[in-house]
């Protein structure tokens, strides 16, 4: 099966850890996103990546960090520099190109929960 | 910023009636796409709009693109509880990001 997938689906840390978040696509889509959800305020962009070995910040990329070393692979490091790191996390692919209609397809969603 | 502006944050509505919901940007946009997230869920795509004046209908979904490509809605006909969820409008402003708006949540009262 082609997709996104996130894992874990539910993760709990502790205060002043640095936590990963996995995110893989076997759609060969050249980019890929990171949002965070929180209620009330929609997807909010924290990074993306249109090709690999090069990212861009988006508007809320303080106290994350990405990496982009394979197409397949866009991980999420949520720092304990961030400030409030409870919420949804969103991963997402586009193929790009003149033929795609720019849609994103997202991943299942990671829900981190820092204590 | 670039900033999409959506309303309402939350309706209810009885099974069959209509819904509406409005996204407005103060910028022009290149396109706009919408969303939809069932509970528990992802945002899933529904369709894409371009042209000034674009209308395209999904069933009982119609999708608007105002003249000025600044705004946009989104109307269901006689709902039901499928429509459940929460529906994002997503304006591209040329660039390779989309702004999201901050989503309408529909509940369906049976």
């Amino acid at each position: 099966d082609g997709g996104i997938t996130q894992s874990p689906k539910y993760l709990f840390r502790k205060e002043g850890q640095n936590v990963t978040l996995s995110c893989e696509q076997n759609l060969n889509h050249d980019a890929m996103y990171w949002y965070r959800q929180d209620p009330g305020q929609g997807l909010r962009l924290i990074y993306y990546s249109q090709i690999v070995n090069d990212f861009q910040k988006g508007d809320i990329a303080e106290g994350y960090s990405v990496s982009r070393e394979k197409k397949e692979s866009f991980p999420l490091t949520v720092t304990s520099a961030q400030k409030n790191p409870t919420a949804f996390y969103l991963c997402a692919s586009n193929p790009l190109g003149p033929d795609s209609y720019n849609e994103q397809f997202f991943g299942p969603g990671t829900r981190l929960t820092v204590l | 910023g670039q900033q999409v502006m959506q309303i309402p944050q939350y309706q209810h509505v009885q099974e069959g009636e209509d819904f509406t919901t409005y996204c407005n940007s103060s910028t022009t946009l290149s396109n706009i796409q919408w969303y939809k997230q069932r509970p528990g869920g992802h945002p899933v795509f529904l369709i894409q709009l371009v042209k000034s004046g674009e209308v395209k209908k999904q069933k009982r979904l119609t999708f608007q693109f105002g003249e000025a490509k600044k705004n946009s809605s989104l109307h269901i006909t006689a709902t039901q509880t499928t429509d459940v969820g929460t529906y994002f409008c997503a304006g591209n402003f040329g660039n390779e990001k989309l702004t999201f708006g901050t989503g309408t949540r529909l509940t369906i009262i049976p």
